[in-house]
Order: structure tokens, then sequence, then C-alpha cells
């Protein structure tokens, strides 16, 4: 149990539907992370948030919309997708130091959401 | 560029020693970690070395950093069955928050 929690665990699809993947994290850190892990590629950074502001946004599509609520949630909005979406949606958080950017050094990973696009 | 490199599989027998190997491309790293995941679980942190180190050692987990060759390898002594898992190696950049990983070594261990 690192402290990350992700819902569902587990969400099939379809590709006209709408639904959201949420993470909590309970561990009082300040920074917030999705990443996407598919078969074929290693894991791939789509957001971050730093105190609730979204700092990075790696050329995700607009299919995919992060909201960050509070420093504690996170969560992945999702709608027409497609099915090469399919993927293990991990969500993790860091403590970010006085240093910004490159100074957080821990980040804990949450158990994933296994996504399944039809 | 940013670029992480693992094999892709090692397969050992219980009780000896394993040895996973990573090189990386970016000088800037300020950090290098491992992560362990189990088949259904997110990714585990086990240990990390700061980029002007080079070596740590942590119960069974000793990590070895070369930073000349951009070589980091994590050994695991004593390699038992629960073990077996993907394990990752990334590293933090300078200036970037988030990670950059490998794809991931699949470790086997035989009883």
């Amino acid at each position: 149990e690192t402290g990350v929690t992700q819902t569902p665990r587990h969400l099939v699809m379809g590709m006209t539907n709408k639904k959201s993947l949420k993470c909590e994290q309970h561990l009082g850190h300040n920074a917030m992370y999705w990443y996407k892990q598919s078969a074929k590629k290693p894991l791939e950074l789509m957001f971050v948030y730093s105190l609730e502001e979204r700092v990075e946004n790696n050329s995700v599509p607009s299919r995919f919309s992060p909201e960050c609520p509070n420093s504690s949630h996170l969560f992945l909005h999702l709608h027409t997708l497609q099915p090469e979406d399919s993927a293990l949606y991990l969500c993790a958080s860091s403590q970010e130091g006085q240093g910004g950017a490159g100074s957080s050094y821990e980040q804990y990973f949450g158990p994933g959401t296994r996504l399944t696009v039809t | 560029g940013e670029d992480v490199e693992q094999s892709l599989f090692l397969s050992v027998r219980e009780g000896d020693s394993s040895v996973i190997n990573c090189t990386y491309t970016d000088s800037s790293s300020t950090y290098l970690y491992w992560y362990k995941q189990e088949p259904g679980a997110g990714l585990q942190l086990l240990t990390y070395i700061f980029s002007n180190m080079d070596m740590k050692q942590d119960q069974r987990l000793t990590v070895l950093l070369n930073k000349k060759d951009k070589h980091l390898s994590l050994r695991i002594a004593d390699t038992q069955t629960g073990d077996s898992a993907i394990y990752f190696c990334a590293e933090s950049l300078r200036g970037r928050r988030a990670l950059t990983f490998g794809s991931g070594t699949r470790l086997q261990v035989q009883p």
C-alpha cells in the first residue's frame, strides 16, 4: 500500500462513452501525475499537476481531460476514446522541494486502472 | 535527448544474485531510480541514487552508478521467487518534474 489509490481498477468502455478515472493520495504531497503504460511502449507521462496547477501536458489528445480539484485528488476524464487508448493508466504523487522542477525525487504510484476500449 | 534502455528479460535461480542493467543518455540526470512492478500492480519505488554518488546499498539491494559510462545497475542478493517482477530504471532530469522510464526488465526467478 503506497498511499495512492485509484478507482476503478478495471474499466471497459465503448468508443462513444464518457467515463472518469479517479486518483487520491494520502501522503500530503503537492504534485500529481498521470502516466500511460501500454504493452509496447515505455511508461509515458501524460500530465503533471503541481500545487493544483497543470504544469506539463505531454502532447496528449484532447479526448483525455485531466482535473485536479485539490492537492489530494486527480481525475482523468475520458470521451470518444480509440481502441489504441487501451492501456494501464497510472497515477503518481510526489512532494516537490523548494527547488521546484527536478528537485522531487520520489514518486509514489497507485495500482493503476486497466482500461479497455471496445 | 532522453533515452533509458534496459534488457528485456533476466532469468536466475533462487538464491543466486541478480544484476539488472540500465543505460541512459542524458548527462543532466539528477536522480536515478529503480521501481518494481508485480503483475496487476502499480510501480513500487525500491531505491534511488543521487547522480553524484556511485554506490548505494539497502539490505539485499545494491545500486551502482557509473556516471562516465551512463550505466546504472541493480544487484539483488539471494534472489527469492517473490522478487519475480518487472524492474524499471528511471531518471529525473534537471528542470523537469516527470521521470523518464526504461522499458523494464522482466526478472524470472526459478526455484
